[in-house]
């Protein structure tokens, strides 16, 4: 199965800030099936990109999705108050479908 | 908009079956796959498995021998059972829509596997 890598562990930014959020693959994701989902604290995880880079409904634009192959990244443009949380990327071109061991945005 | 709803024991003793439900509500069930996800306490997401509205499954290898779903569609709800559970199936079920990515989720439900 694909491994996903996600680093850093923890990343600390101040409001409005930008963050920049790594996932590697163990082999190449095929078609870049990859999404991010956002988790806060005693909440499911929420869809934020599939595809790689398409935009979920109602997910802000200051949320993009980048990357092919092994290596990924979503950028949060400007970091909001709600934006503190931990993020995860899964693939779902491979069987069977795995997730990141996530990143932690904290408030520095 | 489509919401889902896990529901089931909070506790289950060790090797025995644990059996969770998932309610679909505000639109059909049928014609999407449902998925059950688990996320021990602390830690990262588990992909368990998945269900077509037809009944057709596929399971993740590393929890096959032990998981079954099903749905009902006459009920809107598909289910979960995983059977000689260990404290390491101690978790957060959630239950989630989609063939590849997962939108919406459930709220989840915590399972305790103790004696």
């Amino acid at each position: 199965e694909i491994v996903l890598t996600q680093s850093p562990g923890t990343l600390s930014l101040s409001p409005g800030e930008r963050a920049t959020l790594s996932c590697r693959a163990s082999q190449s994701v095929p078609s870049n099936f990859l999404a991010w989902y956002q988790q806060k604290p005693g909440q499911a995880p929420r869809l934020l990109i599939y595809g790689a880079s398409s935009r979920a409904t109602g997910i802000p634009d200051r949320f993009s999705g980048s990357g092919s192959g092994t290596d990924f990244t979503v950028t949060i443009s400007r970091l909001e108050p709600e934006d503190f949380a931990v993020y995860y990327c899964q693939q779902y071109g491979s069987f069977p479908g795995t997730f990141g061991e996530g990143t932690k945005v904290e408030i520095k | 908009q489509v919401q889902l709803q896990e529901s089931g024991p909070g506790l289950v003793k060790p090797s025995e079956t644990l059996s969770l439900t998932c309610t679909v509500s505000g639109g059909s069930i049928s014609g999407y796959f449902y998925n059950w996800i688990r996320q021990p306490a602390g830690k990262g997401l588990e992909w368990i498995g998945r269900i077509y509205t037809s009944g057709d499954t596929n399971y993740n290898p590393s929890l096959k021998s032990r998981v079954t779903m099903s749905v009902d569609t006459s009920k809107n709800q598909f289910s979960l059972k995983v059977g000689s559970v260990t404290a390491a199936d101690t978790a957060i079920y959630y239950c989630a829509r989609g063939s590849g990515w997962f939108d919406p989720w459930g709220q989840g439900t915590l399972v305790t596997v103790s004696s």
